[in-house]
């Protein structure tokens, strides 16, 4: 069985911290995608990472995918209050065109003014 | 707007009752999903349709019962629920065929069972 371990689960930090979320396991994935989950809302992708030691920008925050494609990590820098929410990573397995994903359990994000 | 649309927004049934979730996705997509969401807890991969067939059901109850007529409509039929069914059911849809596709969620069915 394919697992996703997330780690922090939960982090409140003040506006203008750095802070790193991790997304681990044991299996290797063919591609890692991470979304962004508002209260009322469902997940919205945010990015995927696809090459082994891939890393993608998204303006303040940094995707890296680890060299073996098991672990990836999301870096927020500066943290402003609208990048409070729930931030899901999601592991595709296989070829990566069957559809199916595997969700780590989330880290809830506070970022205080 | 995510282009996958799912009503209702919120339910309260008691156990008893039958009702239905629906959900509709506007973006030619051929393959369909539902998850439910509990606090605490990944994700959970209920259902899933390619091209309108069930590919997957993971291991869920039979008073859960997921219909699909065609590419763009989704169903998720209730019956007898019980208190521990109360959580956000999430659908979403993606494309086959191409590799790392992303899904593309609705923003759920908050469900509440008394």
């Amino acid at each position: 069985t394919q697992l996703l371990e997330q780690s922090p689960q939960f982090l409140s930090i003040q506006e203008g911290e750095n802070l790193t979320v991790y997304c681990n396991s044991s299996s290797v994935f063919s591609s890692l995608q991470w979304y962004r989950q508002e209260p009322g809302e469902g997940p919205v992708l945010l990015v995927t990472v696809v090459t082994g030691g891939e890393v993608k920008k998204l303006k303040r925050l940094t995707f890296q995918f680890g060299d073996a494609r098991k672990d990836s990590s999301l870096h927020i820098t500066a943290a402003q209050p609208g990048d409070t929410g729930l931030y899901l990573c999601a592991g595709a397995g296989g070829s990566g065109n069957t559809g199916k994903l595997i969700f780590g359990q989330g880290t809830t994000l506070q970022v205080k003014p | 707007e995510t282009g996958v649309t799912q009503t209702p927004r919120h339910l309260v049934m008691g156990m008893t009752n039958k009702k239905s979730l629906k959900c509709e996705q506007h973006l030619g997509h051929n393959a369909m999903y539902w998850y439910k969401q509990s606090a605490k807890k990944p994700l959970e991969l209920m259902f899933v349709y390619n091209f309108k067939e069930q590919t997957e059901n993971n291991s869920v109850p039979s008073r859960f019962s997921p219909e699909c007529p065609n590419s763009s409509h989704l169903f998720l039929h209730l019956h007898t629920l019980q208190p521990e069914d109360s959580a956000l059911y999430l659908c979403a849809s993606s494309r086959l065929g191409q590799v790392n596709q992303p899904q593309h969620f609705g923003d759920g069915t908050r469900l509440s069972i008394l």
